[in-house]
This record gives structure tokens, C-alpha cells and sequence, in this order.
């Protein structure tokens, strides 16, 4: 499989604990994006990493969420101390610079339910 | 802020009736726009983009969009629905080529009566 590949696919945990997911881009992507999509609404951005560096955060992106991407291929994102208000799709996407804009492939998601 | 606007939220048709859903952005610099389709149980995927040029844009599975600067609308339509459109379809906004990051709609939801 060729696509950006995110896991767990679905996660329950109970408030106040961590949990991290992997967005597993394509491989010659440089561009790797989160987002965060709630029941009824759009997906919202969080934030945005090229290569290793990561360029933009949105404010939605508390001091309690962390993303990294250590050498530029994969990323985690942590939740900690999680709140119910976080259950959501997390959606990895990644697009390759030379593409341009809006050139991305999303992944499948994360679902997370806090309870 | 930019926002993106779908002011329909749920559409219900019936095969080969035609379909036009809106949508509108706020801003009034150079945008980048798309539309994007989300079938049940799958992931997000790019149906048509917007960048320059001519403000019709096809798009895959019949579909295309119209570009209307003056009215900040990049409206999605297909003549005929089939059944197998049913699918959550969301509109969205880059600005000035910046291609950092896309502002979705809310969305909207659509389904074909066979």
C-alpha cells in the first residue's frame, strides 16, 4: 500500500491518560499535516511539519498535544492528559513540495474516544 | 480569518437528478480552492482544484466546480446523481499559494435515493 497509513485506526481510552498515534506519510512526501475532524463538522488544521522542521501550529494545538517527526518520515501525535473533549478523527495528510498547493493525500484517521 | 461556508448540510436526491451544492469563502486575496469527497468508511479525496485559470474546472466522477470571484463561490455540480455518490462532500480554501494548510467547510451530506 502506497498511501499514508495512520494507526491505530481507532483508540478508547479514559480521561486523563496519554495516547499517541502514527501517521506513516508516502515515502517521497516531504509535507506532512494533522487534522482534527469532530462529528458534523469539517476537519480543522493543527499543525504542519516540512521534513523534520515543523513550519505552523494552530491554536487548537494545546500545551497538552505534542507532534513530532524526528527524521522526517514518520510522525507522532500525543495526547496527554486527555480530555473527552478530544475524542475525534485525527487525520494524517501528507503532498510532496514540488506538487504544490493542496496536492495531499489523507489517511484513513484515527478515531479517539475519550471516556 | 478566512472561513469556508457550505450552507448545505444535508441533501437528499434522487438518481439523475442534478446537484449543485455551495460553498463560499471569506477573503479577498488570491485563493486556492477544492473540493474534497468522503465516501462512508473511507478517507478523504481530492474530487477537483482550483488554482488559476479557467474558472471551470472538471473534476473526477462527473463532477465540476465554478470558479465566481466577484461572489467568493466555488459552487460543486453534476448533472446526473448516481446512488454511488452518496458520500460527505467538503469544500476548501488555501490562501496565496501558500500551501500550508487547507481551511475546510463543514460539509455536506449527501444522499442518492436509488
Amino acid at each position: 500500500d502506497t498511501g499514508v497509513s495512520q494507526d491505530p485506526r481507532h483508540k478508547i481510552t479514559k480521561r486523563g491518560q496519554n495516547v499517541t498515534f502514527r501517521c506513516d506519510p508516502i515515502s517521497e512526501h516531504n509535507r506532512l499535516y494533522w487534522y482534527r475532524q469532530t462529528l458534523g463538522q469539517g476537519p480543522e488544521f493543527l499543525t504542519y511539519f516540512q521534513n523534520e522542521a515543523q513550519l505552523e501550529k494552530s491554536r487548537l494545538l494545546s500545551d497538552r498535544f505534542s507532534a513530532e517527526r524526528p527524521k522526517g518520515s514518520f510522525s507522532t501525535l500525543e495526547i496527554q492528559r486527555t480530555e473527552q473533549g478530544d475524542s475525534a478523527m485525527y487525520l494524517c495528510a501528507s503532498s510532496r513540495q514540488a506538487t504544490g498547493v493542496g496536492g495531499y493525500t489523507f489517511g484513513s484517521g484515527t478515531r479517539l474516544t475519550v471516556v | 480569518a478566512q472561513s469556508v461556508s457550505q450552507h448545505n448540510h444535508h441533501v437528499i436526491l434522487s438518481e439523475a437528478a442534478s446537484l449543485e451544492l455551495g460553498c463560499n469563502y471569506s477573503y479577498g486575496g488570491t485563493v486556492n480552492l477544492f473540493w474534497y469527497v468522503q465516501y462512508p468508511g473511507q478517507h478523504l479525496q481530492l474530487l477537483l482544484k482550483y488554482f488559476s485559470g479557467d474558472p471551470l474546472v472538471k473534476g473526477i466522477k462527473g463532477f465540476e466546480a465554478e470558479f465566481i470571484k466577484s461572489k467568493f463561490s466555488f459552487n460543486l455540480r453534476k448533472p446526473s446523481v448516481q446512488w454511488s455518490d452518496t458520500a460527505e462532500y467538503f469544500c476548501a480554501v488555501i490562501l496565496n499559494n501558500a500551501g500550508n494548510m487547507l481551511t475546510f467547510g463543514g460539509g455536506t451530506r449527501l444522499m442518492v435515493k436509488p
